[in-house]
């Protein structure tokens, strides 16, 4: 059973566009985040957050907006798509924030952007 | 320049065979350091985190060390079986929130 359910599995958008990203864990853990990772290239860290709060936004762009309703809910709204936004979106969760907590992952969202 | 380098970036090995992988950083602070593997298409999963100057740590067929002076750290898989094939990640954390990422090695394991 995924502990970490992203919604969807893939989608496809067009230029301009607006879709959210969905992201629920069930471990009961109090810090979420997210990643994006493009085609042949490292994975990197967007946001963090922890007990619903925003810790770190390592986003450029304020196209990219993180959305918690609920402690075990972090949404990532993008909206005024770019082909550039393609990638594999992950989300991933910890106990606790920062330190060498294990990292728990979904198993991604791929973005494709038209 | 890239902060988290990983050698080789993709490895055949016979199944049953042992190998290591390497990962040299040069990032700073270097908190801590994990490994992960990532099967195509899929999530990562979190293999091992090495956090004190010469850590050691093993996981099963999986041992990882950590040296914080030489900024380096080693991934040995033993009697490494087919569904060993798999990208490994070196990721080094700064002790926040950030972690930096490798680039990965690919590992293939042949019957």
């Amino acid at each position: 059973d995924p502990k970490i359910i992203q919604k969807p599995k893939y989608l496809v958008a067009v230029t301009g566009s607006e879709k959210i990203l969905i992201c629920e864990q069930y471990l009961g853990h109090n810090a979420m985040y997210w990643y994006r990772q493009s085609a042949k290239k490292p994975l990197e860290f967007m946001f963090s957050y922890s007990y619903q709060k925003l810790m770190d936004n390592q986003t450029a762009s304020s196209r990219f907006q993180p959305q918690s309703s609920k402690k075990n809910h972090l949404d990532l709204q993008i909206t005024a798509l770019k082909p550039d936004d393609s990638a594999t979106y992950f989300c991933a969760s910890s106990q606790d924030p920062g330190g060498a907590e294990t990292l728990y992952f979904g198993s991604g969202t791929r973005l494709t952007v038209l | 320049k890239t902060q988290v380098e990983q050698s080789p970036q993709s490895l055949v090995v016979r199944q049953g065979e042992n190998c290591v992988l390497q990962c040299n950083y040069s990032v700073t602070p270097d908190n801590h350091l994990r490994w992960f593997k990532q099967d195509t298409g899929k999530g990562l999963v979190s293999l091992t985190v090495l956090v004190h100057e010469n850590d050691k740590t093993s996981n099963g067929r999986y041992s990882a060390t950590l040296d914080k002076d030489a900024k380096h750290s080693t991934l040995h898989i033993t009697a490494t079986l087919l569904d060993d094939t798999a990208t490994y990640i070196c990721v080094v954390g700064l002790g926040n929130y950030q972690l930096i990422w490798g680039s990965g090695t690919k590992l293939i394991i042949k019957p």
